[in-house]
């Protein structure tokens, strides 16, 4: 079974700062999805990754998929309280069943 | 469009009873999966159906079932409820297995 390890777990910063979070397996991923989940709310998908040394962009957020596609990062830039959540990544695997396998998540606080 | 519903969102139940929880799928969604999320196991797949077939199953002991609709509504029940069942049940749906997957706001289910 495919494990995704986040890292950091937790991270508070103030705003304004710039922050990386990290997704890494053992294994392949044929694709990785990011999601963000705000307290007492299901994860919103924020982006799919599928090829390796895949850089996509989402306003201030950055993801890249490894070149190996055993690791991805998610970069924001001048982070703001609005970016507070948790964030997860997740393997959809290659079976093609419905299943999503997540990482820990990485619990992000940006302070005003 | 409308996203997808879960009812009830909170739930507070006894030990040892039975509960059913529910999910309406985007319009069109054929794909409905089921995830638990604690803070100590994180998120974790319970099950997917799609076209009322359960295509894959999580590793979670039989008390917990489900089932979809020709309608792709889903629900789920857990029985014989434990103190541990206490989490948030968060379900998602899918036009395409794989792809994006859009969440609800989960039930927040808590065992007394």
């Amino acid at each position: 079974t495919q494990l995704l390890e986040q890292s950091p777990q937790f991270l508070s910063i103030q705003e304004g700062e710039n922050l990386t979070v990290y997704c890494n397996s053992s294994s392949v991923f044929s694709s990785l999805q990011w999601y963000r989940q705000e307290p007492g709310e299901g994860p919103v998908l924020l982006v799919t990754v599928v090829t390796g040394g895949e850089v996509k962009k989402l306003k201030r957020l950055t993801f890249q998929f490894g070149d190996a596609r055993k690791d991805s990062s998610l970069h924001i830039t001048a982070a703001q309280p609005g970016d507070t959540g948790l964030y997860l990544c997740a393997d959809p695997g290659s079976s093609n069943t419905g299943k999503l396998i997540f990482g820990q998540g990485t619990t992000l606080q940006v302070k005003p | 469009k409308a996203g997808v519903t879960q009812t009830p969102r909170y739930l507070i139940k006894t030990r040892g009873q039975q509960v059913t929880l529910s999910c309406s799928p985007i319009s069109g969604h054929r794909s409905v999966s089921w995830y638990q999320q604690t803070p100590g196991q994180g998120l974790q797949f319970l099950f997917e159906y799609f076209s009322e077939t359960q295509r894959n199953k999580g590793n979670f002991p039989g008390r917990f079932s489900g089932r979809q609709f020709s309608n792709s509504r889903s629900e789920m029940n857990v029985s014989t409820l434990e103190l541990g069942d206490s989490a948030l049940y968060l379900c998602a749906s899918s036009s395409r297995v794989g792809y994006g997957y859009t969440f609800g706001s989960g039930t927040r289910l808590t065992v007394v």
